[in-house]
């Protein structure tokens, strides 16, 4: 069974920055490339990163484009998303997603990232 | 970069009816890389449809999608109290990856 646990987040200042976490288990991780989606309090999903099952290419929304590094961990199954210069507007869960090419297939729970001083 | 158009934002129908789900993308979607999702409250999205018409594993064949190229339907045939919720399209073919702002389909 895949699982997916998001960590990492919670209460930050503007201008400040987190790493947030996706542990995998239940399949082969190296196999997969992985994407970050995050949704607003109350709002809809936007996508905002991707990277490759090997990690050599990286996409990102135009939105976090230099504040945000997604980068991953093949030998300890781990994404990561570093995130840089937070605003108010960066406020929402963030789910890690398992892809299959690039859909988005499994979905973790999310963490939570709240930016406010 | 495309960007996608869901219609209607709010479906108010009854359990037993027939829900139909717009997704219009800015352009041409390639190869028809264009998925459905459905969340619920306090619930991580969950895959129904994907490359425009295949269903996830495990989802009732009460689900359809249909189209191609720049014009999507997600179709629930009869609507089952478990099927109330919020219904988000993306494409997956180009890099950005957008969705669309969603259609919440409740009770009448």
């Amino acid at each position: 069974e895949v699982q997916l646990l998001e960590s990492g987040g919670g209460l930050v200042q503007p201008g400040g920055s987190l790493r947030l976490s996706c542990a995998a288990s239940g399949f082969t991780f190296n196999n997969f490339a992985m994407s970050w989606v995050r949704q607003a309090p109350g709002k809809g999903l936007q996508w905002v990163s991707g990277i490759t099952n090997s990690g050599d290419t990286t996409h990102y929304a135009d939105s976090v484009k230099g504040r945000f590094t997604i980068s991953r961990d093949n030998s300890n199954n781990t994404l990561y998303l570093q995130v840089n210069s937070l605003r108010a507007e960066d406020t929402a869960i963030y789910y890690c997603t398992k892809d299959s090419g690039w859909l988005p297939r499994d979905w973790g729970q999310g963490t939570l990232v709240t930016v406010s001083s | 970069e495309i960007m996608l158009t869901q219609s209607p934002g709010t479906l108010s129908l009854s359990p037993g009816e027939r829900a139909t789900l717009s997704c219009r993308a800015s352009q041409s979607v390639g190869r028809n890389y264009l998925a459905w999702y459905q969340q619920k409250p306090g619930q991580a999205p969950r895959l129904l449809i994907y490359d425009a018409s295949t269903r996830a594993t495990g989802i009732p064949d009460r689900f359809s999608g249909s189209g191609s190229g720049t014009d999507f339907t997600l179709t629930i045939s009869r609507l089952e109290p478990e099927d109330f919720a919020v219904y988000y399209c993306q494409q997956y073919g180009t890099s950005p990856r957008p969705f669309g702002q969603g259609t919440k389909v409740e009770m009448k």
